[in-house]
């Protein structure tokens, strides 16, 4: 069974500096789908970023850029000139690539807090 | 565009009373999802629709849990009757089939006393 471990329950950052968030799953697929979601106190996830696992480049969002290892099984975020609005809680997601289940598979999350 | 609509945004009941949660997908979206997200965990998924059919539903709690999604729109999660364990946020989400993106609505927060 496919799973995802977010082993950083907690992580502060000061703003403006950079953060990087760890992620480590277990699948024995070669084609899948790996995410990170925001979800701040609102409580309403937002995607932050997506990566294929077939494409070797890493995936960026303007300050949101991923560190994507396959044969390691790691992906991690990072987050960079970390502003205010950055403080929220962040999950690790894995998703099939074959099938349109679309079902998503979370880690346990990682709280991080920005310092002004 | 509105996105993903649930109501209410929190619940408060006694055990053993039922409670329905509702959902209201982006318009157009055929693929609907319920999470359920324990306290300082990440969602885990309950049930998932492809229009009106239920195509997944193997982590739904069948004993007490319900849920209907009529004419292919909105949906239905049912909880009868609720227990202690219950409590957390129940998160709906709707995509467009199911091998896109998924956009989430803001959850509704169970507290069972």
């Amino acid at each position: 069974a496919q799973t995802v471990t977010q082993s950083q329950p907690e992580m502060s950052v000061q703003e403006a500096e950079t953060v990087t968030l760890s992620c480590t799953y277990d699948t024995s697929e070669s084609d899948y789908y790996l995410f990170w979601y925001k979800q701040p106190p609102s409580r309403q996830m937002i995607l932050v970023i997506r990566q294929e696992a077939y494409k070797q480049q890493n995936a960026t969002e303007n300050r949101f850029s991923v560190n994507f290892q396959k044969a390691a099984k790691s992906f991690s975020l990072k987050i960079s000139d970390s502003q205010l609005g950055d403080a929220a809680m962040y999950f690790c997601a894995y998703r099939f690539y074959s099938g349109n289940t679309g079902k998503l598979i979370f880690g346990q999350g990682t709280t991080l807090q920005v310092k002004p | 565009e509105a996105g993903v609509v649930q109501s209410p945004r929190y619940k408060i009941i006694e055990k053993k009373q039922p409670v329905a949660f509702w959902c209201n997908p982006i318009s157009g979206h055929n693929t609907l999802y319920w999470y359920r997200q324990n306290l300082g965990q990440g969602p885990e998924l309950l049930i998932r629709y492809e229009n009106e059919e239920a195509v997944d539903d193997s982590q739904l709690p069948k004993d007490r849990f319900s849920a209907e999604r009529l004419k292919g729109v909105d949906s239905t999660l049912k909880i009868q009757p609720a227990e202690l364990g219950d409590s957390a946020v129940y998160l709906c989400a709707s995509s467009l089939g199911g091998g896109n993106e998924q956009f989430f609505g803001p959850g509704t927060r169970l507290t069972v006393l």
